[in-house]
């Protein structure tokens, strides 16, 4: 079965950075793509970006990419995500999501992590 | 970016009716590339329906989808406790990814 578990809830201060990871389990990780999307409270899903797991292609949301890096490990079936000089705005869940590794629209986002608490907060 | 836009926020409704979601879109989605999703608290977001219309693996047909161009329709018949959630529509034809603010499904 799919699994996508991601690490444990981040409390950090404004201009920090944090990284969250995503271990992905039942299926062939390097043939699938990865997408981040965050969710601040009561607000809707913002996607930030996706990577192409097979070759480490990148594709982020213009809002977002001069702080954004997404990167992976494949023999650690791993994603990652880090988000640097934190602000109070990105205080939300993060979640990543499979999708598909020919580019980052044109396929759905399935499954999902079970999201990341981050909480920016001086 | 393509916004889109769900109705009603909120839809209050009993176990054994008809529920129907809309999202609409603020210019014209290529391909069908319309996926719904439902959230229940605490919880990882579930794919419901891609491509406006196929449902996902393990999806009970009680749920469909519906529509091309800029209007989409999820809709639910024969409502059951578990289908109380939120539920939200995302594109994923045009850069960027944009996602619905989400239809709160309530007893």
């Amino acid at each position: 079965q799919v699994h996508l578990v991601q690490s444990g809830a981040e409390v950090k201060k404004p201009g920090a950075s944090v990284k969250v990871s995503c271990k992905a389990s039942g299926y062939s990780f390097n043939n699938y793509g990865m997408h981040w999307v965050r969710q601040a409270p009561g607000q809707r899903p913002e996607w930030m970006g996706w990577i192409n797991a097979d070759n480490g292609y990148v594709k982020y949301s213009e809002k977002l990419y001069a702080r954004v890096s997404l990167t992976r490990d494949i023999s650690a079936t791993t994603g990652y995500m880090e988000l640097s000089s934190l602000r109070s705005e990105d205080t939300a869940v993060y979640y990543c999501a499979r999708g598909s590794n020919t580019g980052w629209l044109r396929y759905w986002l399935d499954p999902w992590g079970q999201g990341t608490l981050v909480t920016v907060s001086s | 970016e393509i916004v889109l836009t769900q109705s009603p926020g909120t839809l209050s409704l009993s176990p054994g009716e008809r529920a129907t979601l809309s999202c609409r879109a603020s210019q014209s989605i290529s391909g069908t590339y319309l996926a719904w999703y439902q959230q229940t608290p605490g919880q990882a977001p579930r794919l419901l329906i891609y491509g406006a219309s196929s449902r996902a693996s393990g999806i009970p047909d009680r749920f469909s989808g519906s529509g091309s161009g800029t209007d989409f329709t999820l809709t639910i018949s024969r409502l059951e406790p578990g289908d109380f959630a939120v539920y939200f529509c995302q594109q994923y034809g045009t850069s960027p990814i944009t996602f619905g603010q989400g239809t709160r499904l309530e007893i």
